[in-house]
């Protein structure tokens, strides 16, 4: 069964350094998100990407955060100046198409410790 | 502005026994979707069940299905035959408008099950 790949799956950076995590979303998917999750919070929306634009955001997805498709199969969410509150999983996701009906396949998550 | 709420911080069932997990939901929408999330100790978020807010009929899958009350704004989960793979963190989702992945979780229900 096709799915969602993230890497890296644990990434430990100080803080104020710049983050890249990456998401190879399923080939025929037209539709991508980044989620995010606390430990022992909720899972939380952070944007949604469609024909390389972004469609919604969040209102945590504030000028520090910045999503790309840079080669047509990998989409990236590049969180600037790393914060310690950006310690989280964060779960990239992808849905073939538009409409809430559809199914939503989940990346395993990257786990980003800022220290 | 959409909310979902799980009352429910932790349960445990038997193995083979029934269990229910609560959620209630608010939201302005008429066309909305429903969704269960699975997420094991892995972390991997995986999708259980999904209701059409149109639809009354319940949706069902395998041991799991709903009870969703629409003018109570409410969408239980039923497992039957709990298996020791269910035991997991369950969240429940509310998507809006034409993107599932835009969806709002709950504070999500531990669920142990107990041989």
């Amino acid at each position: 069964e096709p799915e969602v790949t993230q890497t890296p799956s644990h990434q430990v950076t100080q803080m104020g350094q710049e983050v890249i995590l990456r998401c190879v979303p399923i080939s025929n998917h037209l539709y991508f998100y980044w989620y995010r999750q606390i430990l022992g919070q909720k899972v939380e929306f952070l944007v949604s990407f469609y024909n390389n634009e972004i469609s919604e955001k969040s209102e945590i997805f504030d000028d520090q955060f910045s999503v790309e498709r840079p080669d047509g199969s990998n989409f990236t969410l590049k969180i600037r100046s790393t914060k310690l509150e950006d310690s989280a999983m964060y779960f990239c996701a992808s849905e073939r198409l538009g409409g809430a009906g559809n199914t939503i396949y989940f990346g395993e998550g990257s786990w980003l410790t800022v220290v | 502005a959409q909310t979902v709420t799980q009352s429910q911080p932790e349960m445990s069932v038997q193995e083979a026994e029934t269990v229910t997990l609560s959620c209630t939901y608010d939201t302005s929408e008429n066309n909305y979707y429903l969704f269960w999330y699975k997420q094991p100790p892995s972390r991997q978020m995986i999708l259980v069940i999904r209701q059409e807010a149109y639809k009354q009929q319940n949706a069902t899958e395998n041991r799991f299905s709903v009870n969703f009350q629409k003018a109570a704004k409410s969408f239980s989960l039923k497992i039957s035959d709990s298996q020791l793979g269910d035991t997991a963190m369950y969240f429940c989702a509310l998507g809006e408008g034409t993107n599932a992945g835009k969806s709002t979780f709950g504070d999500g229900t531990t669920l142990t099950v107990k041989p």
